[in-house]
């Protein structure tokens, strides 16, 4: 079945640092992409999304590319912040359904 | 425009006993999804909701049970209560599939 694989936290940064987090995914057909964030003690925010192969989505300085030859939709940010600290889902939607199927999570803690 | 609310944020229950959630989509979605949070699991999907008829379900057992009013919002049940049950339950509103999903601050249970 369709499945969705994050790196392994948790990822320790200095602030300004540049921050990478990979995903790849597994699925049949074409899902939507999308990446979100959880602060401690609250739901799960949107923060980009992508929905077709070579799509960029941006937000907040946050960058992710759907890339279907590798399957991939790696998080990239060129600063990051102390109030960036949260953990990170990586998650596809199959189209048919409307599931979302996530990766277990990566946890940033960005340090001053 | 009001986001998703999810009522009660918290919840002490025993075992065996059962327990109902309770999710308000935004305006204009007709999609409610469920979610299930828990450190050891991860989030995993529990069932979805359109039109007061449930599309998709995971694989959960019938302990686990959900419906949606025709106002779209959107109830869940748990019986029987397991102290494996303790976790963030997660309400999710959509405007159709593919789409990006809209999370509510969840229902935090805990069963002793």
């Amino acid at each position: 079945g369709d499945s969705v694989t994050q790196m392994e936290g948790p990822v320790t940064l200095s602030e300004e640092a540049f921050l990478t987090i990979n995903c790849t995914y597994t699925a049949t057909g074409y899902p939507s992409l999308f990446w979100y964030v959880q602060y401690p003690g609250e739901g799960l925010q949107l923060l980009l999304k992508a929905t077709k192969a070579d799509d960029k989505g941006s937000n907040k300085g946050f960058e992710a590319t759907y890339r279907k030859e590798t399957t991939s939709f790696h998080l990239e940010k060129g600063s990051v912040q102390v109030s960036d600290s949260a953990v990170y889902f990586c998650a596809l939607s199959d189209r048919n359904t409307g599931k979302l199927i996530f990766g277990q999570g990566t946890t940033l803690q960005v340090k001053p | 425009k009001a986001g998703v609310t999810q009522t009660p944020r918290y919840l002490i229950k025993t075992r065996g006993q059962q327990v109902t959630l309770s999710c308000s989509p935004i305006s204009g979605h007709r999609s409610v999804s469920w979610y299930q949070q828990t450190p050891g699991q991860g989030l995993q999907f529990l069932f979805e909701y359109f039109s007061e008829t449930q599309r998709n379900k995971g694989n959960f057992p019938g302990r686990f049970s959900g419906r949606q009013f025709s106002n779209s919002r959107s109830e869940m049940n748990v019986s029987t209560l397991e102290l494996g049950d303790s976790a963030l339950y997660l309400c999710a509103s959509l405007a159709g599939f593919g789409t990006e999903a809209f999370f509510g601050q969840g229902t935090r249970l805990t069963v002793v």
